[in-house]
């Protein structure tokens, strides 16, 4: 059964702070690894990784995919109030379907 | 932009009753997606479809079924809706890529008495 795992659950920060998320993974056929950010209801997207060791960036948010250790990180640098959400990581398997298996998520908190 | 539109953004039925939730998206995508999301337990998978008239389990297809006779509409029924289905219901659509990057619609939570 494919799993992916998140953590930490839960964080609060104070604004200009920079924050760490992880995601490990074990999804079989692996394709991807995305990651999205839910503020009220529709997650959206924010990256899709697929190479080890290449560095996805927008902003101040970056991502990197480690196929080896099977992980993933998210960085937010100088994180602002409009940064708190959940943040979503979900891996994609192969083969005829093309489904996303979550993570339960990481709340950030950025308090001003 | 790609647009997938829930039809109710909250609905309140009764046990017992049978419950349609509609998606509808613009984009021509091949694949459509329900998944439900509860605290502590994320986003778990219903039903997906890859084609009009196609449909597939996803993890927790109990109590559910779903019905695409269309490429831009797929629709999720609870033939009789029980207190436990009281959740948080997300439509996605993509495209036939496998590499599998979703686009959801913004929820509805369903509320069963």
């Amino acid at each position: 059964e494919d799993k992916v795992v998140q953590s930490p659950l839960s964080l609060v920060v104070h604004e200009g702070d920079t924050v760490t998320l992880n995601c490990s993974y074990e999804v079989t056929n692996f394709r991807s690894l995305l990651w999205y950010k839910q503020e009220k209801k529709a997650p959206t997207f924010l990256f899709m990784l697929t190479s080890s060791g290449i560095e996805k960036k927008s902003g101040r948010l970056s991502s990197i995919l480690d196929k080896k250790e099977l992980f993933s990180i998210l960085n937010i640098t100088a994180t602002q109030t409009g940064d708190s959400a959940v943040y979503l990581c979900a891996g994609n398997s192969g083969g005829s379907n093309y489904k996303l298996t979550f993570g339960k998520g990481t709340l950030l908190t950025v308090n001003p | 932009d790609v647009k997938v539109t829930q039809s109710s953004r909250y609905l309140v039925k009764r046990t017992g009753e049978k419950v349609f939730l509609e998606c509808v998206q613009d984009m021509d995508h091949e694949n459509m997606f329900w998944y439900r999301q509860d605290p502590g337990l994320g986003l778990r998978l219903i039903y997906f479809s890859y084609d009009v008239k196609m449909k597939e389990k996803g993890d927790i297809p109990e109590g559910y079924s779903v019905s695409r006779e269309k490429k831009e509409r797929f629709s999720l029924i609870l033939e009789s809706a029980s207190t436990n289905q009281t959740s948080m219901y997300l439509c996605a659509s993509s495209f036939g890529s496998p590499r599998g990057k979703l686009f959801f619609g913004s929820g509805t939570q369903l509320s069963v008495l």
